[in-house]
């Protein structure tokens, strides 16, 4: 599966968005893009994915483009609790829910 | 409908002995994997069970073992534990529809095993 690379950290502030992009340039035709969220001594959390262009759920929008090598997690308004790891993901068809590997992620850190 | 519960908690445990951690997955859920996290390695899988059969393998060593059971419930065994061993053990479970690309994984609260 392809490899991600994610920025290490990240710091914003309440209230805005933040933007996380992770690149996976080795991307397959029927592979996903998901993204995890995990707090400390947390289990990682799912918050969304998609496979082309925007996906918008409750929590975030991911955008990819059309060459799919590289897609962004946008948190809107976030706050203190949005504080965490976020992962990006390269799923398959082999692995969707299972096997998943997982790279460093991006420290996300809200302050006030 | 209840998450992934996984027991115990937290663990300390002397080197040289042998541990057994416990997944329960969400209802309905057959596929049942295993990561071991540290804070110099992250996220690494160790393996996947469905239908009682181990599927797939990460890359540890044989000390590390597993079983699932008829009810989908698994087991984690390490044995000669090694002060490396200390680490957040977590299970998920997903659906692991055949041929589904888009399902997620469900991760317990997690095993901290600390080996001293």
């Amino acid at each position: 599966l392809a490899k991600t690379t994610q920025p290490i950290s990240m710091d914003s502030y309440e209230g805005q968005e933040v933007n996380i992009t992770c690149s996976h340039n080795n991307i397959a035709t029927n592979d996903y893009i998901t993204w995890y969220q995990q707090f400390p001594s947390q289990g990682p959390r799912f918050i969304i994915q998609g496979y082309k262009t925007k996906v918008t759920n409750e929590v975030a929008s991911l955008f990819i483009p059309a060459d799919r090598k590289s897609s962004t997690l946008s948190l809107p308004r976030v706050s203190l609790s949005d504080t965490a790891v976020y992962y990006c993901l390269v799923t398959g068809m082999n692995n969707a829910g299972n096997m998943l590997t997982f790279g460093g992620g991006t420290r996300l850190m809200v302050k006030p | 409908k209840a998450g992934v519960t996984q027991t115990p908690r937290y663990l300390i445990k002397t080197r040289g002995q042998q541990v057994t951690l416990s997944c329960s997955p969400i209802s309905g859920h057959r596929s049942v994997s295993w990561y071991q996290q540290t804070p110099g390695q992250g996220l690494q899988f160790l393996f996947e069970y469905f239908s009682e059969t181990q599927r797939n393998k990460g890359n540890f060593p044989g000390r590390f073992s597993g079983r699932q059971f008829s009810n989908s419930r698994s087991e984690m065994n390490v044995s000669t534990l090694e002060l490396g061993d200390s680490a957040l053990y977590l299970c998920a479970s997903s659906l692991r529809l055949k041929g589904a690309q888009n399902t997620e994984a469900f991760f317990g609260q997690g095993t901290r095993l600390t080996v001293v």
